[in-house]
């Protein structure tokens, strides 16, 4: 067990409905990031969150998506009006960094989206 | 931007033989280093990293890679490889905040 918690697990839903994923990193870790996985691809970065401050989002973050980190702990993930092309898996991961290093980030088991 | 190309997509090896797994990165500035391991059902786990000091770094289960900063590389390798290493492998770059990763090699190893 990473330590690094994601719920749910599966979710399937209708296209345009919206949806919510949750991410609580390991406790002590500042940084946490949200990546898209689809199958045979690496992990797409999303967007990243140092603290409660959202640094840095991809282009594939479209205006559907937003990301949230309140108090710097736990994590949520909302798409909005979803269409098929947003099934995929979603990871979030969590790490420790202080200035511009890093330690290793830490993975979640992901969300798996199916949108029908 | 950084940007992270695995070449190989599969591979396919017998047990025993040897293994590199070719990873190229495109960042100017200092890197981490990262290769990841994701085993059929399960979450990316990390195999090793480099930060700096010796590129030549070894990992769990018997894998090291090797950082090459004059070719922006790198691989990773194991010199003997067994059934149990069958799993995608994934590549990743840190060269600034974020963390970016290769497309990631599949590797099949036949008993």
């Amino acid at each position: 067990d990473t330590g690094v918690s994601q719920d749910p697990r599966h979710k399937i839903t209708k296209r345009g409905q919206n949806v919510t994923f949750r991410c609580d990193p390991i406790s002590e870790h500042n940084r946490l990031y949200w990546y898209r996985q689809t199958l045979g691809q690496g992990p797409e970065f999303l967007t990243y969150f140092q603290n409660e401050a959202q640094l840095e989002k991809s282009r594939l973050l479209s205006d559907r998506f937003s990301a949230e980190r309140p108090k710097g702990s736990f994590s949520t993930l909302e798409i909005q009006r979803t269409e098929q092309g947003d099934s995929a898996m979603y990871l979030c991961a969590s790490s420790l960094g202080t200035g511009g290093s890093l330690t290793e980030a830490f993975f979640g088991q992901g969300t798996r989206l199916t949108v029908v | 931007a950084q940007s992270v190309s695995q070449h190989n997509h599969h591979v396919i090896l017998s047990e025993a033989a040897s293994l590199e797994l070719g990873c190229n990165y495109s960042y100017g500035g200092t890197v981490n280093l990262f290769w990841y391991v994701q085993y059929p059902g399960q979450h990316l786990q990390l195999l090793l990293k480099y930060f700096s000091g010796d590129p030549l770094v070894k990992g769990i289960k018997g894998f090291e890679a090797e950082f090459i900063k004059s070719k922006f590389s790198f691989n990773l390798r194991k010199p003997s490889v067994q059934w149990s290493d069958t799993a995608e492998y994934f590549c990743a770059v840190n060269g600034g905040l974020d963390m970016r990763f290769g497309a990631g090699t599949r590797l099949t190893v036949k008993p």
